[in-house]
């Protein structure tokens, strides 16, 4: 595998289910991002991770609860969530605080659609 | 308020013409400006980006503009191609690593 993995590619789930999605980077990066992309919004940047550390949390609700066990994974742990959380996440890798490029790379995203 | 605007949501441009997407912000203190491309079931991928110290970076067929006083930014693509069709996002970088993107403009190129 390369670049930015995410799985499961679609996810479907009712508003009381408990659902996670994985996001995977293997491009050696420090800093690994959430995103959400609504229709017809422009993309909303959810949680910074840099070397496993939560630097950015752009006041998402705490039924979102990101995890960074390490540089390369991520997760988005998923519960009691509304209907108008359905969308596009997307999840993305950097070089970091420490690096000098600003790029982010970005995975291909899970469709979330809540019941 | 939005930061970065993309005020048209959609382009068509003859396949071999010039393709220019335009892009404005807020804040004449953004330094580092970036575009993104992205394909339908993809990731958007990034594309260029330039520095508020130049205003112009060229990569091929593609070339950003940067009017620092006009709080613009612009992306050339040319001669476009069909492979270009997509949606492109500009951004700029707030610090801390954070990106702010714009809506975005759906390209297409007619053959």
């Amino acid at each position: 595998e390369t670049g930015v993995t995410q799985t499961p590619r679609h996810l479907v789930m009712g508003m009381t289910n408990k659902k996670s999605l994985k996001c995977e980077q293997h491009l050696g990066h420090n800093a690994m991002y959430w995103y959400k992309q609504s229709a017809k919004k422009p993309l909303e940047l959810m949680f910074v991770y840099n070397f496993k550390e939560q630097t950015e949390n752009n006041s998402v609700p705490s039924r979102f609860s990101p995890e960074c066990p390490n540089s390369s994974h991520l997760f988005l742990h998923l519960h009691t969530l509304q209907p108008e959380d359905s969308a596009l996440y997307l999840c993305a890798s950097s070089e970091g605080s420490t690096g000098v490029s600003y790029e982010q790379y970005f995975g291909p995203g899970t469709r979330l659609t809540v019941t | 308020d939005q930061q970065v605007k993309q005020n048209s949501p959609s382009l068509s441009v003859q396949e071999g013409r010039i393709s220019i997407l335009n892009c404005d912000y807020t804040n004449s203190m953004f330094d580092y400006f970036l575009w993104y491309k992205k394909y339908p079931a993809e990731g958007p991928t990034f594309l260029i980006s330039i520095s508020s110290i130049k205003d112009k970076n060229e990569d091929g067929r593609f070339t950003v503009f940067l009017n620092k006083s006009a709080k613009h930014l612009s992306l050339h693509i040319v001669p476009s191609q069909p492979g270009d069709s997509a949606v492109y996002f500009c951004a700029v970088e707030l610090g801390a690593q954070k990106l702010v993107f714009g809506q975005g403009t759906r390209l297409t190129i007619n053959p």
